[in-house]
């Protein structure tokens, strides 16, 4: 079955730039959305399709997806932007949704 | 709007069956593309994507736990049920219910989750 691969945690200074990696086998051929989850809270899309943006989610948020290797990044980096970030697919293969092992974003 | 609210018991003993309600406004399963997909969150750990139903009453399963799931939509109650046999404590996790479209295979509205318990 299709594996999705996340760094456990990342941390960064406000103001900074995050970059969350999500690695998959010829992931780059895939469309990669992401999530972001509070403490306690449902998580919510911000960015789907690999690169697109929800309404209401700032543009600090892109995605990108190449190769082996999607990556959210968070520009400008706030206090409000910490939360575990997770990847998901749909493994066409398969026909199954996959998600990542989820990454814990921590604002210094 | 979009709302999908999750049911069901809190607390249940191994080995016994757990069913969870979805109950949804705001769109229909009778929609070509939609879908209604179950995912789970064990205390502390990932998300864990479970089960999806579409309109056309097509099923998807994770494998790992397919033996043990069954959804069904009732599309008169705009209900989706999951039912899980056999539970253990390792079940142990938040289910979360969820709105998707085929035309995109991502969650974009999601219930508020239901932590479920299993103890004897």
């Amino acid at each position: 079955s299709y594996v999705l691969t996340q760094p456990p945690s990342v941390s960064v200074a406000p103001g900074k730039t995050a970059r969350i990696t999500c690695g998959g086998n010829n992931i780059g051929s895939k469309s990669v959305h992401w999530y972001q989850q509070k403490p306690g809270q449902a998580p919510v899309l911000v960015v789907y399709d690999n690169s697109d943006r929800p309404s209401g989610i700032p543009e600090r948020f892109s995605g990108s997806n190449s190769g082996n290797t999607a990556t959210l990044t968070i520009s400008r980096v706030e206090a409000g932007d910490e939360a575990d970030y997770y990847c998901q697919v749909w493994d066409s293969s398969s026909d199954h949704w996959v998600f990542g092992g989820g990454t814990k974003l921590t604002v210094l | 709007q979009i709302t999908l609210k999750e049911s069901g018991p809190t607390l249940v003993k191994p080995t016994q069956t757990l069913t969870l309600t979805c109950t949804f406004s705001g769109f229909s399963l009778t929609t070509t593309g939609v879908g209604v997909g179950w995912i789970r969150q064990p205390p502390g750990k990932a998300l864990e994507w479970l089960a999806l139903i579409y309109w056309d009453d097509d099923k998807r399963y994770s494998p790992s736990l397919k033996s043990r799931l069954t959804i069904t939509k009732d599309t008169s109650k705009n209900q989706v049920v999951l039912t899980v046999t056999n539970m253990d404590p390792v079940d142990t996790a938040t289910y979360f219910c969820a709105h998707t479209d085929r035309t995109g295979d991502y969650v974009d509205y999601w219930g508020q989750g239901t932590l479920v318990t299993v103890s004897s």
